[in-house]
């Protein structure tokens, strides 16, 4: 069966411009979660929707917004890139029955590398 | 919530010795443990798993220990080989599973020839 698919693979954007992200899951898989990774800082969760509803959110600033829809698959927002928002954007997604158990049904996507200049 | 610590945070080992790779975690009710090992320029992927009534799980050269009562576990990787290098990462869900997924901040492991 197919991965979780996310486009675009690579993506450069200056400073001030937004930028949406896409995410499709698993056939079957209702829940997406969305992670930022940095080189530092590991993987930092951004927020998880599942039934078209945001069920959990990290502690990112309200420019990071997200979206599901009815098909499962998400989207990501930024929108007044900052320099420091260059990252690997990850998403995974899990059954309902496995959400919160990471690795239990938890797949991730191969991301998105944003680059802000 | 739940926090979790991973160390260290770079680790350098001799191709064919061992690599040792702890994570604490804080919620004592997590019951779920997993390792995830993601290579460069591609996905995290997890590699081994162990819930709380075992204290070790082994699958060929990798296994994982786990100490509920230390709040800690650790991944051991034996006779290590080059496509070993890898950063790593550890896993504690929380029960709740409505809570949010915690990562330890990740390991990068470079096998030296």
């Amino acid at each position: 069966k197919a991965g979780v698919t996310q486009t675009p693979r690579y993506l450069i954007k200056t400073r001030g411009q937004q930028v949406t992200l896409s995410c499709s899951p698993i056939s079957g898989h209702r829940s997406v979660s969305w992670y930022q990774q940095t080189p530092g800082q590991g993987l930092q969760f951004l927020f998880e929707y599942f039934s078209e509803t945001q069920r959990n959110k990290g502690n990112f600033p309200g420019r990071f917004s997200g979206r599901q829809f009815s098909n499962s698959r998400s989207e990501m927002n930024v929108s007044t890139l900052e320099l420091g928002d260059s990252a690997l954007y990850l998403c995974a997604s899990a059954t309902v029955a496995d959400r919160g158990l990471a690795g239990y049904g938890y797949t991730f996507g191969s991301g998105t590398r944003l680059t802000v200049v | 919530g739940e926090n979790v610590e991973q160390h260290p945070s770079t680790l350098s080992v001799q191709e064919g010795d061992s690599a040792v790779i702890k994570c604490t975690y804080s919620d004592s009710a997590s019951n779920y443990f997993p390792w995830y090992k993601q290579e460069l320029g591609k996905r995290p992927q997890l590699i081994i798993d162990i819930r709380s009534n075992v204290g070790e799980k082994k699958d060929q050269r990798i296994a994982v220990t786990l100490n509920k009562t230390a709040k800690h576990f650790s991944l051991h990787i034996t006779e290590t080989q080059p496509e070993d290098s890898a950063v790593y990462f550890c896993a504690a869900p929380p029960q709740n599973r409505d809570d949010k997924i915690i990562f330890g901040k990740g390991t990068r492991l470079h096998i030296l020839p």
